[in-house]
């Protein structure tokens, strides 16, 4: 029962170097999300995709791409790393009806250089 | 003016005690409101829903006011092990965006 899984866990970068996170859900849902979260700032909305197909900007998506690959995977892109985007990235799935919870993935823990 | 703003906290209240945090949302729209529960920098997890007529869920309590647009969580009879941060999330529904509020770091003493 695999839930949402991210890969990889940590990852230390140099500044520019480029990187994909990836994550993949089980639960055959239509939503799915990247945050990151900063001491004292909270989960903070990067990027997010309510169907196949469609991805949508959140709060701070500059720095950041996205593809919804299929229903099941929704990767994140830093195409030329900053020590700014030093951070723990969640992502997450929800079915995307009213009323539903998001599940989360463990989270990346990223250090860029 | 922030989507969803809550009170960070720390909140340091004495085991046995009750203690309730407030959260804000600002846009009217919104139509689903959660409670989430994260420790130590794990993954938030869900402690509960908010509906419109109130909802307990044994030592929790959940309130939401739509028309002044706030969402509160009281906690009754406290446990160290509710040492946690709590995060307020409004789910506007319309094209099914999450947002979260910053955190409530809440500490229950001994």
């Amino acid at each position: 029962n695999a839930g949402v899984t991210q890969t990889p866990k940590f990852q230390v970068l140099k500044t520019g170097q480029s990187m994909t996170l990836q994550c993949a859900q089980d639960m055959n849902h239509n939503s799915m999300y990247w945050y990151r979260q900063d001491p004292g700032m909270g989960l903070r909305l990067i990027y997010y995709s309510a169907s196949e197909g469609t991805t949508d900007k959140g709060e701070v998506p500059n720095g950041y791409n996205v593809s919804r690959l299929n229903k099941r995977e929704f990767s994140l892109r830093l195409e030329s790393a900053a020590p700014s985007q030093t951070s723990v990235y969640f992502c997450a799935s929800s079915t995307g009806a009213m009323n539903t919870e998001a599940f989360f993935g463990q989270g990346t823990r990223l250090t860029v250089v | 003016r922030k989507e969803v703003e809550q009170d960070p906290g720390p909140f340091n209240v004495p085991e046995g005690a009750t203690v309730a945090f407030n959260c804000t949302y600002s846009n009217s729209a919104s139509q689903s409101f959660f409670w989430y529960r994260q420790d130590c920098r794990k993954e938030p997890k869900l402690l509960m829903s908010v509906y419109s007529s109130g909802n307990e869920d044994g030592r929790f309590t959940a309130q939401l006011n739509r028309a002044s647009q706030y969402i509160s969580l009281l906690i009754r009879d406290s446990k160290l092990s509710d040492s946690a941060t709590y995060l307020c999330v409004v789910n506007m529904n319309r094209d099914d965006k999450i947002i979260f509020g910053k955190g409530t770091r809440l500490h229950i003493l001994p």
